[in-house]
């Protein structure tokens, strides 16, 4: 049973290109969620999702940051325009069902954008 | 403005001791907790939760939660030098998870 899987691993941008990062949750996992970790910091959520659906972006940035969950296929997290302060850790996390019901949340193995 | 609080550290700890690690929280309407383990460079995983008021126990693992208080606590009994990494506290007061930004534990052989 495959856990969260995250693509690429390592991202490498210049200053002013799009990142796309993906994620493929656990199987029968229906909940997508996106997180940003900077060094020494702690995860900040960005935005939580279900298929076709964003349930809660409270955590995006306004601008160059948009997140998808297609009904086939992978969660989009698409940066357009990086910049160098885009340079995180970005970890996506799935569950079974609503968060807000003690739904546990599993990580994936993150993507390290390295933006120049 | 939800918050979780963490005491950073670095948190020493001998090799067979017991390690504490605290946690608070704003937000009293959470209602589930979490304590996720992050080694350098990978990604958390999930080793403890707790709902209900009180003690869980999991192996070497104990979660203790008070909600009067807005308080959770992990206690690792005879730890390892396996256990040192970043032990995140992680509330759920509604979508998603708010995470603390961590306590830093480092188990001494």
């Amino acid at each position: 049973n495959a856990g969260v899987m995250q693509n690429p691993r390592h991202l490498v941008r210049r200053r002013g290109q799009e990142a796309r990062l993906r994620c493929s949750p656990m199987k029968g996992h229906s909940h997508v969620y996106w997180y940003r970790q900077l060094p020494e910091e702690g995860l900040k959520f960005m935005v939580y999702l279900q298929k076709e659906n964003i349930i809660d972006e409270s955590g995006m940035p306004k601008e160059r940051f948009s997140a998808e969950f297609p009904k086939e296929g992978p969660s989009i997290l698409r940066i357009q325009q990086v910049v160098r302060g885009d340079s995180a850790a970005y970890f996506c996390a799935s569950s079974p069902g609503h968060a807000g019901n003690n739904e546990k949340l599993f990580f994936g193995s993150g993507t390290q954008l390295s933006v120049l | 403005q939800k918050e979780v609080e963490q005491n950073s550290g670095p948190l020493s700890v001998p090799e067979g001791a017991i390690a504490s690690l605290n946690c608070t929280y704003s937000d009293r309407g959470s209602q589930s907790f979490f304590w996720y383990r992050q080694y350098s460079g990978k990604s958390p995983e999930l080793i403890m939760f707790i709902y209900s008021n009180g003690d869980k126990e999991d192996g070497r693992f104990t979660a203790q939660l008070n909600k009067a208080s807005q308080y959770v606590s992990l206690l690792i009994r005879d730890s390892q030098p396996s256990d040192s990494a970043t032990y995140l506290c992680a509330v759920n007061p509604s979508a998603g998870l708010t995470f603390g930004k961590g306590t830093h534990l480092i188990i001494q052989p």
